[in-house]
């Protein structure tokens, strides 16, 4: 079952905006508009930062944002701060026998 | 406030046995699927089962699929997961995830989650 995939790393400076790919397939993100971000702190848990696509939970900043287009999701990081230093990974349902699959993660460094 | 609390992780030969607990609270525990989700030390992100809010769907990836059994008990706010046959690529940090609605299904996603428990499969 392979994995959705992202680029390793992405890094932009404060102040700019990254984005970060999440390439699948029609029986993925192609076929469902339910794709969500999760960002990682190093040493913690995910967090869940972005759901169907482009809505963000409460309490997450809007500098977050989420699209999609075709086969591809895609989460957009407005003004760059520090504290984005982390892992994120997209994650779609997938009509297979293995029905979730994750990215495989974008490593964000702040320059 | 959303708790969720995984216990039980160690170290096991392969071969071996061990089940997870997940104690939740701050939230109707029967009102909501759950999940596990899994993370080997250093990698990515690999969603483990899932289970309906009244344990009569569960789902499983193929990669564990006859090996591990996902259960809840809704009297004890509890989600577990039991694993046998364990073998060495079963490596991981073993989070317990709650699901946005109380059946998986298509709009999944994985609102909140624990700190995880390390399990290590290791001869």
């Amino acid at each position: 079952q392979s994995a959705l995939t992202q680029p390793a790393s992405v890094s932009g400076s404060p102040g700019q905006s990254i984005t970060i790919s999440c390439n699948g397939t029609s029986s993925d993100v192609g076929g469902y508009n339910y794709v969500s971000w999760y960002q990682q702190l190093p040493g913690k848990a995910p967090k869940l930062i972005i759901f169907d696509v482009s809505s963000r939970p409460s309490g997450v900043s809007n500098r977050f944002s989420g699209s999609k287009s075709g086969t591809t999701a895609s989460l957009t990081i407005s003004g760059l701060q520090a504290e984005d230093q982390a892992d994120y990974y997209c994650t779609s349902y997938r009509s297979s026998s293995t029905p979730y699959v994750f990215g495989t993660g974008t490593k964000v460094t702040v320059l | 406030e959303v708790l969720l609390v995984e216990s039980g992780g160690g170290l096991v030969q392969p071969g071996g046995s061990l089940r997870l607990s997940c104690a939740a609270s701050g939230f109707t525990f029967d009102d909501f699927a759950m999940h596990w989700v899994r993370q080997a030390p250093g990698r990515g992100l690999e969603w483990v089962s899932g289970i309906s809010w009244n344990s009569g769907f569960t789902v499983y990836a193929d990669s564990v699929k006859g090996r591990f059994t996902i259960s809840r008990d809704n009297a004890k706010n509890s989600l577990y997961l039991q694993m046998n046959s364990l073998r060495t690529e079963d490596t991981a940090f073993y989070y317990c995830t709650k699901d946005r609605g109380y059946q998986w299904n298509y709009e999944t996603r994985f609102e909140h989650w624990g700190l995880g428990t390390l399990v290590t499969v290791s001869s």
